[in-house]
């Protein structure tokens, strides 16, 4: 089945700075990929989809890029603020079913 | 804006318990999904259903069913509660096109 690895558990930066988070993943070619945003005790809300044909999608101070070759996705959070404090999750459907497989997550805390 | 409610925020449960997690959307949408999320695990699919009374096992539907008998509600059932089934719980429906899911805020499970 397919295995998705977010690069690290949890990253500190301070506000003003980038964050970048990364999802690799391996066995298939997934026709997009999703990034989900999951703060304590609640539910993920969805961010960000970025299909196999696109390289990069922008949506306000957020940034996803995909390379199909590499198999991995970079997320990168700009100007960072305390409020972007949470858990970011990456998702794909392997099979375009509409099942979406998680990697385990990568906790960001911003430092005012 | 679409929402997902989940009947019960927390609960907690005896061993050999059965268990009912109810979930209900709002949307209209076809698909729906239970997962569950354990600490360095992810996300996982339990079960989901693209229509009524249709259902599919996700990765672990073992210790699990599910019922749909109307296209708002989609409830887990766990027959016997077992200890290694606490966890949190999360419901989710999807709009087709995107794929995109729509998260509840997730069912907190403690059995003792």
């Amino acid at each position: 089945s397919q295995k998705i690895e977010q690069n690290s558990e949890a990253l500190n930066i301070q506000e003003g700075k980038t964050a970048t988070l990364t999802c690799n993943y391996t066995n298939y070619s997934p026709a997009y990929l999703q990034w989900y945003r999951q703060d304590p005790g609640r539910g993920p809300v969805f961010l960000l989809l970025i299909r196999e044909n696109e390289k990069e999608k922008r949506k306000e101070r957020l940034k996803v890029t995909f390379d199909t070759t590499l198999k991995q996705s970079l997320f990168h959070i700009t100007a960072s603020q305390p409020a972007d404090s949470a858990t970011y999750l990456c998702a794909l459907d392997e099979s375009n079913d509409y099942k979406l497989s998680f990697g385990a997550g990568t906790t960001v805390t911003v430092r005012a | 804006d679409v929402k997902v409610t989940q009947s019960s925020r927390y609960l907690v449960k005896r061993t050999g318990e059965k268990v009912f997690l109810e979930c209900v959307q709002d949307m209209d949408h076809e698909n729906m999904f239970w997962y569950r999320q354990d600490p360095g695990l992810g996300l996982r699919l339990i079960y989901f259903s693209y229509d009524v009374k249709m259902k599919e096992k996700g990765d672990i539907p073992e210790g699990y069913s599910v019922s749909r008998e109307k296209k708002e509600r989609f409830s887990l059932i766990l027959e016997s509660a077992s200890t290694n089934q606490t966890s949190m719980y999360l419901c989710a429906s999807d709009r087709m096109n995107t794929g995109e899911l729509f998260f509840g805020e997730g069912s907190r499970l403690t059995v003792l």
